[in-house]
């Protein structure tokens, strides 16, 4: 059974600073991973998408890594802004299980002014 | 391009009572996706929906069911309402129902008095 964990479960840091969010997953035969943003009682807001060929996504100021054989996946935020305060969610696709993505249980980030 | 749309946002019910919650996905995508998302248990998978047909199902009981229309529409109903159903029932649509970059809805809050 694929299992998502994500630690912290809650960061806060200053506005500027760098910061790296971890997912990790037990089964190592994913299709994908995504990164995914919640607000307070929101939906999710997709992020980042990396396929299990890819190594590593970036998108602005947000650079997803992967690495399948460690079952790793990171999340870096460059010059965090009060606006990116969040839940940061990843989840994973199996090959074998279609529509389903299994999710961590998140990172609160609270970045402030 | 539009995105997922969830009716209704709001909903209140009292035990014993029954709801169905409606998901439209992006113009196009076929496969659509439900999820419950809880404090206690995160966001778990519901069941998954392509082509009218359900792909894929999570270890939820029986009470919770859901259809697909030949417009890629999709409904979910929960029979029997519990306390433990309120939640922020969130669907997911995708253009195919293998692995595939999901975007979600809003999301319907349920509250079960």
């Amino acid at each position: 059974k694929q299992e998502v964990t994500q630690i912290p479960a809650a960061l806060s840091v200053p506005e500027g600073e760098n910061l790296v969010l971890n997912c990790s997953f037990t089964d190592s035969a994913i299709y994908n991973l995504q990164w995914f943003r919640q607000d307070p009682g929101k939906g999710l807001t997709s992020l980042l998408l990396i396929q299990s060929s890819q190594r590593e996504q970036t998108s602005g100021r947000l650079n997803a890594s992967l690495d399948k054989s460690s079952g790793r996946s990171t999340l870096y935020i460059a010059a965090s802004q009060p606006g990116d305060s969040a839940t940061y969610l990843c989840a994973v696709q199996l090959n074998t299980n279609a529509g389903k993505s299994t999710f961590g249980d998140g990172t609160t980030l609270t970045v402030k002014p | 391009k539009a995105g997922v749309t969830q009716t209704p946002r709001y909903l209140i019910k009292t035990r014993g009572q029954q709801v169905t919650l409606s998901c439209s996905p992006i113009s196009g995508h076929r496969s659509v996706s439900w999820y419950q998302q809880t404090p206690g248990q995160g966001l778990q998978f519901l069941f998954e929906y392509f082509s009218e047909t359900q792909r894929n199902k999570g270890n939820f009981p029986g009470r919770f069911s859901g259809r697909q229309f030949s417009n890629s529409r999709s409904e979910m109903n929960v029979s029997t309402l519990e306390l433990g159903d309120s939640a922020l029932y969130l669907c997911a649509s995708s253009l195919v129902s293998s692995p595939n970059e999901q975007f979600f809805g809003p999301g319907t809050r349920l509250t079960v008095l």
